[in-house]
């Protein structure tokens, strides 16, 4: 069965770098893209960019390019989410997600991580 | 940006009535669009892509139609576990990849 699997809720403050992680099992990692998409308290969905682990191609939506980094640990099959300084406007759900073809990044993607609450907060 | 416009914000029906949602593109998205289903407290899941086809796993009671800026999923006869908000999503350009603002499908 195809997983992935991210990790906990995070409370952080303004400020505060974190990295989230998304694991992937039940399919060969370095063939599939990983995207992420943020969904804000209340609101609707949005792409902020896709990864591709098997050598790491990046690729950003406008709106997340300089705000975020994304990237992968193929020993690990592993996908992350990093920022380096919060703000109280990144508070909301992240999930990771797989492209449902392989090797092709513009795609649809499914299945979801079970999603990872960021709530920063002073 | 395209946008996607969904209609209507909330829908309430009974289970056994057919669903009706729609999913209108500011500019044509050709077939490249899909349906996701969220629940409560759960990620997305894909139910239709390329504008008609059911994703792995999906009941076929869902179905999906259009092309260009007009689309429509139709839940032919509504199960208490339908109940849910339902996003279209467009992906004719990376990277503006967008979702609509969603639909509110509730029990009446």
């Amino acid at each position: 069965e195809v997983q992935l699997v991210q990790s906990g809720a995070e409370v952080k403050k303004p400020g505060e770098s974190l990295k989230i992680s998304c694991k992937g099992s039940g399919y060969s990692f370095t063939s599939y893209w990983i995207g992420w998409v943020r969904q804000m308290p209340g609101k609707g969905l949005e792409w902020m960019g896709i990864i591709y682990p098997g050598d790491s191609d990046t690729r950003y939506s406008p709106s997340f390019q300089g705000q975020v980094t994304i990237s992968a640990d193929k020993s690990i099959s592993t996908a992350y989410l990093q920022w380096s300084s919060l703000k109280a406007s990144d508070t909301a759900m992240y999930y990771c997600a797989r492209s449902i073809a392989a090797a092709d990044p513009y795609n649809w993607f499914d299945p979801w991580g079970q999603g990872t609450l960021v709530t920063v907060s002073s | 940006e395209i946008v996607l416009t969904q209609s209507p914000a909330t829908l309430s029906l009974s289970p056994g009535e057919r669903a009706t949602l729609s999913c209108r593109a500011s500019q044509s998205v050709s077939s490249y669009l899909a349906w996701y289903q969220q629940k409560p407290g759960q990620a997305p899941r894909l139910l239709i892509y390329d504008a008609s086809n059911r994703a792995t796993g999906i009941p076929a009671r869902f179905s999906g139609s259009g092309s260009g800026t007009d689309f429509t999923l139709t839940i032919s006869s509504l199960e208490p576990e339908d109940f849910a908000v339902y996003y279209c999503q467009q992906r004719s350009n990376w990277p503006l990849w967008t979702f609509g603002q969603g639909t509110k499908l509730e029990i009446k």
